[in-house]
């Protein structure tokens, strides 16, 4: 019965270096969605993702962030070359197939990003 | 953009009273969605609620939505020490090309004393 798992839960970088955030979705749910939760501030969309399919990178900064679901595997949101601004929770969520936009997200408890 | 904005920023109540907490959005929806997270925990999804919906109830929560006046609110009625946690709303867009992804206010921070 797990839920949507990231991994790691804290992850500490310097600055320069590259950071991976790793996202399990929920059993049976295809749809995952990257979220990025600065101190005290809601969360802003970042990324939704389909197997193998980008279909909203509206939210992520044009350059340094990338996100992958395969086939096989976790999603992955990779930031290269981070700053210290990069700092955050970032969650990733995801919901059932077909279902359409009536739908909750379920969301893990996040990763989060501090950059020394 | 930030859609949905909370009001209050935080509030304090005693354990049995009841809390409100209010939503303001700017675009047309598709459904308007709340959730509560714990500190240092993911968010959990609460309720969903419909723009042709008026009115929602799911135990101890109670949710509004006034689509004339953009805005929502979230009651919760005897409050306990446990319900202490932020509150935010989330709005899906209505308009074609969105495929889903929220937009989340800055939520409400609610503290419940026993």
């Amino acid at each position: 019965n797990a839920g949507v798992m990231q991994n790691p839960r804290h992850l500490v970088r310097r600055r320069g270096q590259e950071a991976r955030l790793r996202c399990s979705p929920m059993k049976g749910h295809s749809h995952v969605y990257w979220y990025r939760q600065l101190p005290e501030e809601g969360l802003k969309f970042m990324v939704y993702l389909q197997k193998e399919n980008i279909i909203d990178e509206s939210g992520m900064p044009k350059e340094r962030f990338s996100a992958e679901f395969p086939k096989e595997g976790p999603s992955i949101l990779r930031i290269q070359q981070v700053v210290r601004g990069d700092s955050a929770a970032y969650f990733c969520a995801s919901s059932p197939t077909d279902r359409g936009v009536h739908q909750p997200q379920h969301f893990g408890d996040g990763t989060r990003l501090s950059i020394l | 953009s930030q859609q949905g904005e909370e009001d209050p920023q935080a509030l304090s109540i005693q354990e049995g009273e009841n809390a409100t907490m209010n939503c303001s959005y700017k675009t047309s929806i598709n459904n308007l969605q709340w959730y509560r997270q714990n500190s240092g925990r993911g968010l959990v999804h609460l309720i969903l609620i419909r723009s042709n919906e008026r009115e929602k109830h799911s135990g101890r929560l109670r949710v509004t939505l006034d689509t004339s006046k953009k805005s929502s609110s979230l009651l919760i009625t005897a409050s306990r020490a446990a319900d202490t946690a932020s509150y935010f709303c989330a709005t899906a867009s209505d308009y074609g090309g969105s495929q889903g992804n929220l937009i989340f206010g800055k939520g409400t921070k609610l503290s419940v004393k026993p």
